[in-house]
């Protein structure tokens, strides 16, 4: 079945470090990949997204690209500050002929220490 | 300003007592849907709503009841609350199944 993967968390980091957030899929057919981010206290926001292979998500900094070869999805940012400590979800939504569905991953929890 | 609203943020109640939690949305969104997040489990849906008087099951359904009489409102109905069903729940809504999900602040219910 349609399923994503994210790595363990927490990951912690120190401000103005590198941050990579591993995401893999399983799905049949054309999904389309999302990142989500839930700060402290609130709901899910739309982070990025991309919607075929090949195509690079961004925003605030990060960056993720579809990679179909990889089956990956990977969220980056070149530089993370306190303000970014969240917790991340990768998800991706699937269609078929009954419908689409948006299968999210467990989330990985970031911490930025200044 | 575009957003959707849940109510209570919090609540604790005990097993048994019939409680409601609200959620609507201001975007005239079709589709709309109630998850819960638990540790090392994510985001589980639970009920989802194509448009008014539309509703189905999501992937754990059980013990929970929704309704869809107005486009605006999704509430979600617990008619016999249990421990297990402690837990954050987000409502979320989008012009229709496929698109952008935007989602509420979360109701952190606590079942004793």
């Amino acid at each position: 079945g349609n399923s994503v993967t994210q790595m363990e968390g927490p990951v912690t980091l120190s401000e103005e470090a590198f941050l990579t957030i591993n995401c893999t899929y399983t799905a049949t057919g054309y999904p389309s990949l999302f990142w989500y981010v839930q700060y402290p206290g609130e709901g899910l926001q739309l982070l990025l997204k991309a919607t075929k292979a090949d195509d690079k998500g961004s925003n605030k900094g990060f960056e993720a690209t579809y990679r179909k070869e990889t089956t990956s999805f990977h969220l980056e940012k070149g530089s993370v500050q306190v303000s970014d400590s969240a917790v991340y979800f990768c998800a991706l939504r699937w269609a078929n002929q009954a419908g689409t569905a948006l299968i999210f991953g467990k989330g990985t929890t970031l911490s930025v220490s200044s | 300003e575009a957003q959707v609203t849940q109510n209570p943020r919090y609540l604790i109640t005990v097993t048994g007592k019939k409680l409601t939690v609200t959620c609507s949305q201001n975007m005239n969104h079709e589709y709309m849907s109630w998850y819960r997040q638990d540790p090392g489990l994510g985001l589980r849906q639970i009920y989802y709503s194509m448009n008014v008087e539309v509703t189905d099951k999501g992937d754990v359904p059980e013990g929970y009841k929704v309704s869809r009489k107005e486009k605006r409102n999704f509430p979600l109905i617990l008619e016999s609350p249990s421990p297990n069903q402690t837990s954050l729940y987000f409502c979320a809504s989008s012009l229709s199944r496929g698109e952008t999900q935007y989602f509420g602040p979360g109701t952190r219910l606590l079942v004793l």
